[in-house]
């Protein structure tokens, strides 16, 4: 399982566009990039997954560069409601017909009005 | 769909007493896992079972047992239970053969052990 590092707190103004950054310098080629989200007394909840380049869905956008070595969560013009702690995690098939994702502390984010 | 349903949500056990915790899924997922988490800490993962009938230990496994119970349900036993034990449990399922579909949690059990 490849190690992940972010920052440990980010501050953002409502309506701005935030960019989380990850490294995950030993990463394996069947490795996935993933992020979660959690709010406070709630189950992490998934945001969006990739491999390589760019995934767009309706909550963020993930870019990976081709080295896969790092990762960036752009959430677009946050809201308070964004305010949460976000996973990084890089992880693929254990070789036993699953996969276990480890969790590291997560970047908490918190919008300011 | 429920999702994850945890039971129960919240829970306070006195230092020996046994509980299990219970979780089911009705995704039709393959694979469960149970992880705890302390404040200001990300999550570790206790025991995951890849699919029915199958049971692995995870990070911190010391004073835990559970049970694939069918498909759908997967229990966590603590025996004895002691103070470090204090903490919010999350069950969470998974498609078993790639990581393509990512994680679904439950809501949490918050246990106190006095």
């Amino acid at each position: 399982l490849a190690k992940t590092t972010q920052p440990i707190s980010m501050d953002s103004y409502e309506g701005q566009e935030v960019n989380i950054t990850c490294s995950h310098n030993n990463i394996a080629t069947n490795d996935y990039i993933t992020w979660y989200q959690q709010f406070p007394s709630q189950g992490p909840r998934f945001i969006i997954q990739g491999y390589k380049t760019k995934v767009t869905n309706e909550v963020a956008s993930l870019f990976i560069p081709a080295d896969r070595k790092s990762s960036t969560l752009s959430l677009p013009r946050v809201s308070l409601s964004d305010t949460a702690v976000y996973y990084c995690l890089a992880s693929g098939d254990s070789g036993a017909g699953s996969y276990q994702l480890t969790f590291g502390k997560g970047t908490k984010l918190s919008v300011i009005p | 769909n429920a999702g994850v349903t945890q039971t129960p949500k919240f829970q306070v056990l006195k230092t020996g007493q046994s509980m299990t915790l219970q979780c089911a899924q009705d995704m039709n997922h393959n694979s469960m896992y149970w992880y705890r988490q302390d404040p200001g800490m990300g999550l570790r993962l206790i025991y995951y079972s890849a699919s029915e009938g199958t049971t692995d230990k995870g990070e911190v496994p010391n004073g835990y047992n559970v049970s694939r119970l069918n498909k759908r349900e997967f229990s966590l036993r603590l025996e004895s239970a002691a103070p470090s034990q204090t903490s919010v449990y999350f069950c969470a399922s998974s498609e078993a053969t790639t990581p393509n579909y990512g994680y679904t949690f439950g809501s949490g059990t918050r246990l106190t052990v006095v």
